[in-house]
C-alpha cells in the first residue's frame, strides 16, 4: 500500500490548529477487522516516536491535543493547538499490508 | 525501561560489507518481532527486514533482498543485519525497531549511520 501524505510542508502559527492528511492506495482494514494506522513525530537529530496507533488510540504520555481519525483509505492527524515542542516532521505507517511509510509532512513554525 | 541500541555503522566502500547490531534491554526479547528500518539523509522511512520472536521467519523488503541477512541471538539480546555487496544508495541511519503487536512499532533505537562511498 502506497500511503501520500499532504502538505508536505506546513508552515504554521504557535497556538493554532494543524492538519495532516495521509491516503492510502489500499484499504487499510485488515482481516481481523483492524486498521494498522499509526502517526509517528520526528524531531531533527532524533528517532521517530509514535504518538497514534490503529488511527485514533493516543499513546502513553501524547497531549491530548493530538489526535487521529479516518477509515478505510483516508486517515488525518490533528493537533489542536501547535506548541513550539509540536516541530518536525510527521509521518503515517501502515502495518496492514505489511510496512510503509508516508512521504513526511515537516511543519515549522 | 526498553532500550534498543544499534552500533556498526561506518563508511564503507561500494562492493563492500558491513554488520550492524541491535542490542536490546529492559523487554522479555525473545517476544518480540523486530525489525530493521532505514532513513537516507534527509529522507524518509524504509522497512529494510524484520525477524519473528524465535527468529523462524524472516522477511526483507525488494529493495535489499539477496544482499541482507538478519539474524537474532535470544541469549544474548541481540538482532543483527548483515549487509552485502553495498550500494551508494544504501547510505542511510539504520534504526532497529520493536513490534508489540501485529502491524505496530513502539520502541525504535537511535540509529546508526552507514556510508557508502567511493
Amino acid at each position: 500500500a502506497v500511503l501520500t501524505q499532504s502538505p508536505l510542508s506546513l508552515p504554521v502559527t504557535l497556538g493554532q490548529p494543524a492538519s495532516i492528511s495521509c491516503k492510502s492506495s489500499q484499504s487499510l482494514v485488515h482481516s481481523d477487522g483492524n486498521t494498522y494506522l499509526s502517526w509517528f513525530h520526528q524531531r531533527p537529530g532524533q528517532s521517530p516516536r509514535r504518538l497514534i496507533y490503529q488511527v485514533s488510540n493516543r499513546d502513553s504520555g501524547v497531549p491530548d491535543r493530538f489526535s487521529g481519525s479516518g477509515s478505510g483509505t483516508d486517515f488525518t492527524l490533528k493537533i489542536s493547538r501547535l506548541e513550539g515542542e509540536d516541530v518536525g516532521v510527521y509521518y503515517c505507517m501502515q502495518g496492514t499490508h505489511w510496512r510503509t511509510f508516508g512521504q513526511g509532512t515537516k511543519v515549522e513554525i | 525501561q526498553v532500550q534498543l541500541v544499534e552500533s556498526g555503522g561506518g563508511v564503507v566502500q561500494p562492493g563492500t560489507s558491513l554488520r550492524l547490531s541491535c542490542a536490546a534491554s529492559g523487554f522479555t526479547f525473545s517476544s518480540y518481532i523486530l525489525h530493521w528500518v532505514r532513513q537516507a539523509p534527509g529522507k524518509g522511512l524504509e522497512w529494510v527486514a524484520a525477524i519473528s520472536s524465535d527468529g523462524n521467519k524472516i522477511y526483507y523488503a525488494d529493495s535489499v533482498k539477496g544482499r541482507v541477512t538478519i539474524s537474532r541471538d535470544n541469549s544474548k539480546n541481540m538482532v543483527y543485519l548483515q549487509m552485502n555487496s553495498l550500494r551508494v544508495e544504501d547510505t542511510a541511519l539504520f534504526y532497529c525497531a520493536r513490534e508489540p503487536s501485529f502491524g505496530e512499532y513502539d520502541y525504535w533505537g537511535q540509529g546508526t549511520l552507514v556510508t557508502v562511498s567511493s
